[in-house]
């Protein structure tokens, strides 16, 4: 199958630093990449859908000023969290559509952020 | 109601059983319809994939759409230990922008 990857893995910092969070589309092209934010022991929360070379659509109640998104190339986007807090905290997870594979997403392993 | 139901369990099944994974949708729209296994703490992993209705098997894994119902179902036969993680329904339709539609995913626990 398809190969996501994401870096870091995990990251932890302080209150008021912004964090970037890379996800890469390794043996596929990807002209659509998604976020998505996942709470212990709930489903995932799709964020923002992130196009090659346009900009990002961010769903309902997403702040798209405190979370950046890029999608530069067909193999890379980042998520960054401008001025991180603790209610940041979460895990945070991205995919990219195959479009060889109708509607099929595949995801990254997840990045974990704890703001303290 | 959500457009995607999903009993979030917890189920507990012994070694060697027959799990029985559902979801139901009420958007008439989805055609495309996919089975996710999470472990804990990682991304979610891509299982099965069924376009419209019908079967699809592979290996000790079955997935069964049934649209007429607004039904799908995903059978694991012999479950392992290994089996042991959340499973996500998630589907979508020409419409959606591709995005994925998640049920609320099922955590199951296979003892042995």
């Amino acid at each position: 199958g398809a190969v996501v990857s994401q870096h870091p893995s995990r990251v932890i910092c302080k209150s008021g630093t912004s964090v970037k969070i890379e996800c890469r589309s390794l043996d596929f092209q990807a002209t659509t990449m998604f976020w998505y934010r996942q709470f212990p022991k709930q489903s995932l929360m799709l964020m923002a859908t992130s196009n090659e070379g346009s900009k990002a659509t961010y769903e309902q109640g997403v702040e798209k000023d405190k979370f950046l998104i890029n999608h530069a190339s067909l193999t890379l986007s980042t998520l960054t969290v401008t001025s991180a807090h603790p209610e940041d905290s979460s895990f945070y997870i991205c995919s990219a559509g195959d479009s060889s594979y109708q509607e099929t997403q595949y995801f990254g392993p997840g990045t974990r952020l704890l703001v303290l | 109601q959500k457009e995607v139901e999903q009993d979030p369990g917890p189920l507990s099944v012994p070694e060697g059983a027959i799990v029985s994974l559902n979801c139901t949708y009420s958007n008439s729209a989805f055609q495309y319809f996919m089975w996710y296994r999470q472990y804990s703490r990682k991304g979610p992993e891509l299982l099965m994939y069924t376009y419209s209705s019908g079967n699809k098997e592979d290996g000790r894994f079955t997935a069964q759409v049934d649209k007429s119902s607004k039904y799908i179902s995903l059978f694991i036969r012999d479950s392992q230990p290994s089996d042991s993680a959340t499973y996500l329904c998630a589907m979508s339709g020409d419409n959606q922008g591709g995005k994925l539609i998640f049920g609320q995913g099922t955590e199951l626990s296979v003892k042995p």
